[in-house]
């Protein structure tokens, strides 16, 4: 079975201050696919990011960078000098091989509160 | 675009009736799923298509029934809700051609 653990419920910073968020799965399929979306206040749904189990570059986009690592089935978030706007919460999410290349069969973790206070 | 359109954002329910949940997508994606999302649960999905004609079941799929007569459109029918349906619906819908899932603005559904 397929699942993804957010240990950190929530998670409260001062502004400027960097801040990861951890991220851990479980699969038995050597193809899949790690998501992390953006939830704020206001409820919608934002994409940040999709990696696929064959391409361990870590990423970076701006202030965010994420570090993929198969060994030990990790795919974690950090934040450089977060900003109040980015105060929401966060979700990793995992879809499976036979999900044909799309997004259709996501699992989602439980998701880490993030408070960036000023 | 629109993308993915939900409608009704909010409804509010009496035990034992019944209402559909609307989902449109103008993406022209194959994949269309529906998620509930509960207080510290994450989203859990209910049902999902790969295309029309094509459902299946989710993780969570009592209580729920769906239909995809067309590529445009995912009904989620609620045929009897229950307190235990109380929650925040969210739509989704993707394409083999793209890295994300598109997600609706969600319906509040509350039961009493």
């Amino acid at each position: 079975a397929q699942k993804v653990t957010q240990a950190q419920t929530e998670i409260s910073v001062v502004e400027k201050e960097d801040v990861t968020l951890d991220c851990v799965y479980e699969t038995r399929d050597t193809t899949y696919y790690l998501f992390w979306y953006k939830q704020p206040p206001s409820g919608e749904l934002v994409f940040l990011i999709r990696r696929n189990s064959f391409d361990e570059q870590n990423e970076i986009s701006g202030r965010y960078s994420w570090n993929f690592q198969k060994s030990t089935s990790s795919f974690n978030f950090t934040i450089t000098a977060s900003q109040v706007v980015d105060s929401a919460v966060y979700f990793c999410a995992l879809s499976e091989a036979e999900a044909q290349g799309g997004s259709e069969k996501l699992v989602f973790g439980k998701g880490t509160k993030l408070t960036v206070n000023p | 675009n629109a993308g993915v359109t939900q409608t009704p954002k909010f409804q509010v329910l009496k035990t034992g009736q019944s209402m559909t949940l609307q989902c449109a997508q103008d993406m022209n994606h194959e994949y269309m799923s529906w998620y509930r999302q509960d207080p510290g649960m994450g989203l859990r999905l209910i049902h999902y298509s790969v295309g029309a004609g094509i459902t299946d079941q989710g993780e969570v799929p009592n209580g729920y029934n769906v239909s995809r007569s067309t590529t445009e459109d995912f009904p989620l029918r609620l045929l009897s809700a229950a307190p235990s349906q109380t929650s925040v619906y969210f739509c989704a819908s993707s394409s083999y051609r793209n890295t994300e899932a598109f997600f609706g603005q969600g319906t509040r559904l509350t039961v009493v």
